[in-house]
C-alpha cells in the first residue's frame, strides 16, 4: 500500500541527547515537510524540502536538522539545542505542480517525543 | 502577515446536534484552502476549496468559501461520537509552493 510512514511511534530522550526521527514515503511525492504540534498550537512548519538534495528552514527551524538524500525520506533530527523538544512531530508530502496551483498533503500517524 | 484563525477553539455536543466550525484567513495570493480532521494522530483531508459559493459535500460533512469575506465554514449534520476530533483549517503560505499554515484547530467533541 502507498502511503507515509514514521517511526518511532513514541520516543523518550534524555535532555542534552540528539535523536533523529524517520519519515519515508512511497507515493512518488516530490515535496515533504515537518511539523511540530504542541497543544492548542495547531500545526507549525520546521522545514521542507521540494526536492531531493535541498530543504528550507520553516517557522520554526531552530534546534532542528533535516536532511534529504532519497527523495523517499526525509528524517528530522531533534537536537540538543532545541529548548523544549518535547511535543507530537508529524512528516507529510505532497506533489508539486506549478506556482499557481496546490495539492494536498499526506501525513504520517506522527511520532510523540517526551524529554525527560 | 499571512494567518489563518480558527472558531471556537472548543466545542462540547450531543449526538444529533449540528455544528459550524469556522475559518478565517489572510494569505497573499490566495489559492486553496484546506480542512483536515485529526483525530488520535495524522490528520486527514476533508476538503480543497478554491471557488466562493460553491458547496463541496461528503456525507454529513459540507463546507464552502467566501473569498470576498475571506471565510470558509465546515458543517457537520446529525454529529456521533466518531466525528470527535480536532479539526483543522489550511491555507498555502502567499508565494510558496505548497507550503501550508494551519490554525489552530477546533475540538470537538461529541457527547452520546
Amino acid at each position: 500500500d502507498g502511503g507515509i510512514t514514521q517511526s518511532p511511534k513514541y520516543l523518550f530522550r534524555k535532555e542534552g541527547q540528539n535523536v533523529t526521527l524517520s519519515c519515508e514515503q512511497n507515493l512518488n511525492h516530490d515535496a515533504m515537510y515537518w511539523y511540530r504540534q504542541d497543544p492548542g498550537q495547531g500545526l507549525r512548519l520546521i522545514y521542507y524540502s521540494q526536492i531531493v538534495n535541498d530543504f528550507q528552514k520553516g517557522d520554526i527551524a531552530e534546534g532542528y536538522s533535516v536532511s534529504r538524500e532519497k527523495k523517499e525520506s526525509f528524517p528530522l533530527t531533534v537536537t540538543s539545542a532545541q529548548k523544549n523538544p518535547t511535543a507530537f512531530y508529524l512528516c507529510a508530502s505532497s506533489i508539486v505542480t506549478g506556482r499557481h496551483s496546490y495539492n494536498e498533503q499526506f501525513f504520517g500517524p506522527g511520532t510523540r517525543l517526551t524529554v525527560l | 502577515e499571512d494567518k489563518v484563525v480558527q472558531s471556537p477553539l472548543s466545542l462540547v455536543v450531543h449526538e444529533g446536534d449540528t455544528v459550524t466550525l469556522n475559518c478565517s484567513y489572510e494569505v497573499t495570493n490566495f489559492r486553496s484552502l484546506l480542512w483536515y480532521k485529526q483525530e488520535k494522530k495524522a490528520p486527514t483531508f476533508l476538503f480543497m476549496l478554491t471557488s466562493s459559493g460553491i458547496e463541496k459535500k461528503s456525507g454529513r460533512l459540507s463546507s464552502i468559501l467566501d473569498k470576498k469575506e475571506l471565510f470558509s465554514i465546515l458543517n457537520i449534520t446529525a454529529t456521533q461520537t466518531g466525528d470527535s476530533a480536532i479539526y483543522l483549517c489550511a491555507g498555502p503560505y502567499g508565494g510558496s509552493q505548497g507550503n501550508l499554515i494551519f490554525g489552530k484547530g477546533t475540538k470537538l467533541s461529541v457527547k452520546p
